[in-house]
């Protein structure tokens, strides 16, 4: 079975680190270009992070640009994305999204794990 | 970047079909047929559901189609089933190596 499966999160106070993982199975992992999609509670999906196939070009959102970082292990199997200088408004859901590669740009993630919750609060 | 523009709320009677627009900008859905659409029911991850504007993954219902004019995007359910109702989201690449979504659409089947 395709599928991704998000770990990790949990929560932190204001300020603090966590690294999310997404593990994925049932496909070659190193085919595809992956992304990480957030949603607050009661929001919409917001895009956060996005890494192409190794060696990986990666690109953020404005909003997390110089906080996290995502990358890839293809022996793995598994997308991370480590987060640092967490704040409240960083309180979401996190999914780990598919992308099949596409010219010239990414045009679909069509894998979505369940997500793992980060909470972020003192 | 700012937010695709969607309806907050659309609602339609079983049978009926409804249509959810998504309005961008030249610098996203206006530039890029790049846009995809997304069904999320409750407590559920997002389902893909439309890309690249107008194709269907393998195993989404021909019911569901989409289209471009524009700025705007649209997603059209047609014979609107109980099952239908959910959120959905639209995306598109936006210049400078972003993608961004729409605020979201409930679907409500009367």
């Amino acid at each position: 079975e395709v599928q991704v499966v998000e770990s990790g999160g949990g929560l932190v106070q204001p300020g603090g680190s966590l690294r999310l993982s997404c593990e994925a199975s049932g496909f070659s992992f190193s085919d595809y270009e992956f992304n990480w999609v957030r949603q607050a509670p009661g929001k919409g999906l917001e895009w956060v992070a996005y890494t192409s196939r190794s060696p990986a070009t990666v690109f953020y959102a404005d909003s997390v640009k110089g906080r996290f970082t995502i990358s890839r292990d293809s022996a793995r199997g598994s997308l991370y994305l480590q987060m640092k200088s967490l704040r409240a408004d960083d309180t979401a859901i996190y999914y780990c999204a598919r992308a099949p590669e596409t010219v010239p740009v990414n045009a679909r993630f069509d894998v979505w794990g369940r997500g793992t919750m980060v909470t972020v609060s003192s | 970047q700012s937010a695709l523009t969607q309806p907050a709320s659309v609602s339609g009677s079983p049978g009926q079909s409804i249509t959810i627009t998504c309005t961008g900008s030249r610098t996203d859905v206006g530039n890029y047929n790049v846009v995809s659409w997304y069904q999320q029911h409750p407590g559920r991850a997002p389902k893909l559901l439309i890309y690249e504007v107008h194709k269907r993954p393998s195993g989404v219902s021909p019911r569901f189609s989409g289209s471009k004019s524009g700025n705007t995007a649209s997603l059209t359910i047609s014979g609107l089933q109980a099952e239908d109702e959910a959120d959905y989201y639209c995306c598109s690449y936006a210049h400078v190596n972003t993608w961004v979504f729409g605020g979201g659409t409930v679907l409500t089947v009367l």
